[in-house]
Parts: C-alpha cells; sequence; structure tokens
C-alpha cells in the first residue's frame, strides 16, 4: 500500500537559518508525483512544489526546493534563508500517476521560525 | 486566481444533528473532494466526486454523504453528527487530466464542533 512518513511532528528554527523537513514514502507504482502544501494557521492549504517520479533534477520553486533521492525513497524540502512567514503546517502527499484523483498525505510538519 | 470557497470557517453543531458543509469552486474543475484533517494523522479522503450527480467514497465515508447537483458546488452531509466528527473540514477542487503535477486547490477549511 502507498504510505507517507513524515518523522518530525515539529520543528523550530531560527529565522535565516535553512531548513529541511523529511518525507519518505513507500509505493510499487514507478510513476508517481510528490507534492508538499504549506497550511499557515489561517487554515488554508497552500501548494508549494511538485517533483515527479521520472524528472531527471530537483524540483526549485523560488526559496523551496524539493532534495528527491529516489533510490532512498524521500523527498525532502528544502527552505533556504527561512523567513517568520514560514511558520506553518507542511504536509508532504503523494499521487499514483494512474489515478486521478487520490492524494495520499503525510501527518505534517509544524514549523516554527524563530525571531 | 482559483478560488474554493466554504461556507463557514467555524461550526459548532449538537449530536443528532444534521450538518451540511458547502463547498464551492469557482474554476469549472470537473474534480472535488472532501478530507478531514485531525492532529498526526494528516489529511484522510472522504469523498470524492468527478462529475456532476457522480461521487465515490474515500478512506473514511462512514457517518457522511455527498451531493452534487451543480459543477460548482459539493456538499458534505454529517447524517447525525457525533463528537467524533469533531474535526477540521477542507475542501478540495482539481481539473481533469492535466501533467500530473496539476495540483489540487484548497478552500479555507471549516472547523466543526460537534458537542
Amino acid at each position: 500500500a502507498q504510505k507517507i512518513t513524515q518523522t518530525q511532528p515539529g520543528m523550530f528554527v531560527q529565522e535565516k537559518e535553512a531548513v529541511t523537513l523529511d518525507c519518505t514514502y513507500d509505493t510499487s507504482d514507478p510513476s508517481y508525483g510528490l507534492f508538499w502544501y504549506k497550511q499557515p494557521s489561517s487554515g488554508e492549504m497552500i501548494f508549494l512544489i511538485y517533483q515527479g517520479s521520472y524528472d531527471q533534477q530537483n524540483a526549485t520553486e523560488g526559496r523551496y526546493s524539493l532534495n528527491f533521492q529516489k533510490a532512498r525513497k524521500s523527498a525532502n524540502l528544502v527552505i533556504s534563508a527561512s523567513q517568520l512567514g514560514d511558520s506553518a503546517m507542511y504536509f508532504c502527499a503523494m499521487r499514483d500517476l494512474h489515478s486521478n484523483y487520490q492524494l495520499i498525505w503525510g501527518a505534517g510538519t509544524k514549523l516554527i521560525i524563530k525571531p | 486566481d482559483v478560488k474554493v470557497t466554504q461556507s463557514s470557517r467555524y461550526l459548532v453543531k449538537r449530536t443528532g444533528e444534521k450538518v451540511f458543509l458547502e463547498c464551492v469552486q469557482d474554476m469549472d474543475h470537473e474534480n472535488m473532494f472532501w478530507y478531514r484533517q485531525d492532529p498526526g494523522l494528516g489529511l484522510r479522503l472522504i469523498y470524492f466526486s468527478y462529475d456532476v450527480k457522480m461521487k465515490e467514497k474515500g478512506d473514511i465515508p462512514e457517518g457522511y454523504s455527498v451531493s452534487r447537483e451543480k459543477k460548482e458546488r459539493f456538499s458534505l452531509i454529517l447524517e447525525s453528527a457525533s463528537t467524533n466528527q469533531t474535526s477540521m473540514y477542507l475542501c478540495a477542487s482539481r481539473i481533469t487530466g492535466g501533467a500530473g503535477n496539476t495540483e489540487a486547490f484548497f478552500g479555507q477549511g471549516t472547523r466543526l464542533t460537534v458537542v
């Protein structure tokens, strides 16, 4: 069965430091996509970044990058130069690309940026 | 901008009441989803719909039903609310097909408390 694991329930990071949020996944399907979402205290889920299983390069979006290690089945989110506004819950999710519907979600990591 | 709007941010209902959670999206998306979010469990799919009047059970459909009479609107119904349905409910929509990286767009969430 497909599964997403986020092992860090919470993290404290000093402002301006880089932070890595861990995500490992389990699937037997060779074709899948991995997503990271941010959920601030307001509640809305905000899409951050995507990595496809066949993508040759690690995805980047501004200060966000994805450290994709396919053999280890990990897709860690890296936030460079953290800001106070980065404080939020972060969720890793996976979609089987043969399915148009299902996203499998991790339990989330609560990130708090300290000034 | 894509907009997914949930009718209420906060709701308090009594045990046994019938509860309606409404979700409207303005981007003509075929797919709509209802998730439940609980601490430490991530998001769990309750129901989804891939077209008007079409619905499919997700992972935890028990105690819930849905209605999709119009493309833009997807309603979640708690037939007889119970205290174990106290949770955050998130609605999402997504276009059908597209590239694998097509993300889902979320509403701001409804925090439901059943007393």
